[in-house]
């Protein structure tokens, strides 16, 4: 069983779409992250959402929305992309907030055409 | 979070033991060494982790120096599969806030056949 899934794994889009990216972690971890790895290949955190809190990162932009269903799902949902949302973005989960154990899922590789 | 500081990129011989450093002079007591790693188009992957004392396990081990102000990562015989950018983040246990792991540049490491 894959513990930290994204789907789809590739999506080209035109610009100005709507599109979502969906995650699910079967591991029991109770934090769910998003990552965006822009062409430098920087990791860049974009949010983390516990059942207790949402933290957003304050450089992403309001056109992207984290939405979270339930303890196991972290969808990631952008609206209007630009050709600067192109990016691998990658799903992560943890237990608890230290640095331990975070398991993250093979990305979503995200083309704005 | 203690920020740290690795060297850019390392080659080793496969085989070889190889040594990767990381700098974190301003790390608090109450904070734990964590090296992740990103083979390349995949999620990062953790690694070991470790407070004062020498740490092992089946990937590698870390030596942590008495001032805990540095630390080194070694994978004892590496191999083509390590190739990968590796890094040294710092980070309470826990309580630190759901804001996830902060990804430096890290050490891209080369494994020469």
């Amino acid at each position: 069983d894959t513990a930290v899934s994204q789907t789809p794994k590739y999506l080209v889009t035109q610009m100005g779409n709507d599109k979502s990216i969906k995650c699910e972690q079967n591991l029991g971890h109770d934090t769910m992250y998003w990552y965006k790895q822009d062409s430098k290949k920087f990791l860049k955190i974009m949010f983390s959402y516990n059942n207790k809190e949402l933290i957003i990162n304050e450089t992403v932009p309001n056109r992207f929305s984290p939405k979270s269903p339930d303890k196991a799902h972290l969808n990631l949902h952008i609206n209007s992309l630009e050709l600067g949302d192109s990016a691998v973005y990658f799903c992560a989960s943890s237990l608890g907030t230290g640095g331990y154990g975070y398991t993250f899922g093979s990305g979503t590789r995200l083309t704005v055409v | 979070d203690a920020k740290t500081t690795q060297p850019p990129s390392m080659d080793c011989a496969e085989g070889r033991a190889a040594n990767l450093p990381c700098n974190h002079s301003t790390i608090s007591g109450n904070e734990y060494v964590y090296w992740y790693r990103q083979i390349h188009s995949q999620g990062p992957q953790y690694i070991i982790h470790g407070l004062k004392n020498n740490e092992t396990n089946e990937m590698a081990s870390l030596i942590i120096t008495e001032d805990r102000k540095s630390s080194t990562l070694i994978l004892p015989h590496a191999t083509l599969r390590d190739t990968a950018v590796y890094y040294c983040i710092v980070r309470v246990a826990s309580g630190g806030g759901a804001d996830g792991l902060t990804f430096g540049k890290g050490t891209h490491l080369i494994i020469q056949p």
